[in-house]
C-alpha cells in the first residue's frame, strides 16, 4: 500500500494563481481531510469529507474548494492564490472501523508559497 | 466542539534527561486522544493513541502518555531522550463517533542537546 500520497511536493504560485493539490489514498477510508500547517498554529483544518459526494467545511475554508467524486481521491482547488495561503498543506485519511478507529494517516505534504 | 492547549511552545532538555510534554483538552462529549510526532521537514506520524480501557499508553519508542479525565490531561513522558526524539510534538483529539475531524494543538517542539 502507498497510503495516502500528495502532489506535488512543493509549488511556488503568484498572487491571483490558481491550483489544485492532488490527494490519494489507497487504504478504501472513507474519511478524508485537508490541513494546512503554519509555524505556531498546529494545523488547522481546511475541508473534510465522510464520502463520495459528501464535503463540509473546517475551520478554515475560505479560499478554498475540494471535491470528492471517488472513495480514493480528495483534490483541494485554490481559486485565486494569494500570500496569506503560503503555508504546508497535509492530506489525511481514516476509517472508523475498528482497526484505524479515528487515527489519522497523513500524506507527505505540500509545501506551497504564494509570492 | 474539542479545543487542545498545549502549554509548552517549546522544550530544551539534555540528552538522556526525562521530559514531559502537556496536553490539555476541552470536549462535552467523550474523546479519543493522540500524540503526533513531525520530524523536521517530515508529515505527521501517530505516536500513541488513547481509545479506551488502560488510561496508560505507551509506543515502541520509549514514550508513554496518560489519560487523566478529571484533570482532562493527556501529558506525554519519556524517562531518557535522545538526540533523535528532537522533533515537534502534536496533541490532538477527536470526539468519539466524530472520526472526520481531528482537533490538534499548536505543537510543542522538543529540542535534545548533547
Amino acid at each position: 500500500n502507498a497510503g495516502v500520497t500528495q502532489t506535488p511536493k512543493f509549488q511556488v504560485l503568484k498572487t491571483g494563481q490558481s491550483m489544485t493539490l492532488q490527494c490519494a489514498q489507497d487504504m478504501n477510508h472513507e474519511y478524508m481531510s485537508w490541513y494546512r500547517q503554519d509555524p505556531g498554529m498546529g494545523l488547522r483544518l481546511i475541508h473534510y469529507s465522510v464520502g463520495a459526494g459528501i464535503t463540509d467545511q473546517g475551520e478554515v475554508p475560505n479560499g478554498y474548494n475540494v471535491s470528492r467524486s471517488t472513495t480514493e481521491d480528495f483534490p483541494l482547488r485554490l481559486l485565486s492564490a494569494a500570500p496569506s495561503q503560503t503555508s504546508v498543506y497535509f492530506c489525511a485519511s481514516t476509517s472508523p472501523d475498528s482497526v484505524s478507529y479515528n487515527e489519522q494517516f497523513f500524506g507527505p505534504g505540500t509545501r506551497l508559497t504564494v509570492l | 466542539a474539542q479545543s487542545v492547549t498545549q502549554l509548552d511552545s517549546q522544550v530544551p532538555v539534555f540528552e538522556e534527561a526525562p521530559v514531559e510534554l502537556r496536553c490539555n483538552y476541552s470536549s462535552s462529549v467523550s474523546v479519543y486522544l493522540f500524540w503526533y510526532v513531525q520530524y523536521p521537514n517530515q508529515g505527521l506520524q501517530l505516536l500513541l493513541k488513547y481509545l479506551s480501557g488502560s488510561t496508560l499508553v505507551e509506543s515502541i519508542n520509549g514514550f508513554e502518555a496518560e489519560f487523566n479525565k478529571s484533570q482532562t490531561s493527556f501529558h506525554l513522558r519519556k524517562p531518557s531522550v535522545h538526540i533523535s526524539d528532537t522533533a515537534e510534538y502534536f496533541c490532538a483529539v477527536s470526539a468519539q463517533g466524530g472520526s472526520e475531524k481531528l482537533v490538534f494543538g499548536k505543537g510543542t517542539k522538543l529540542t535534545v542537546n548533547p
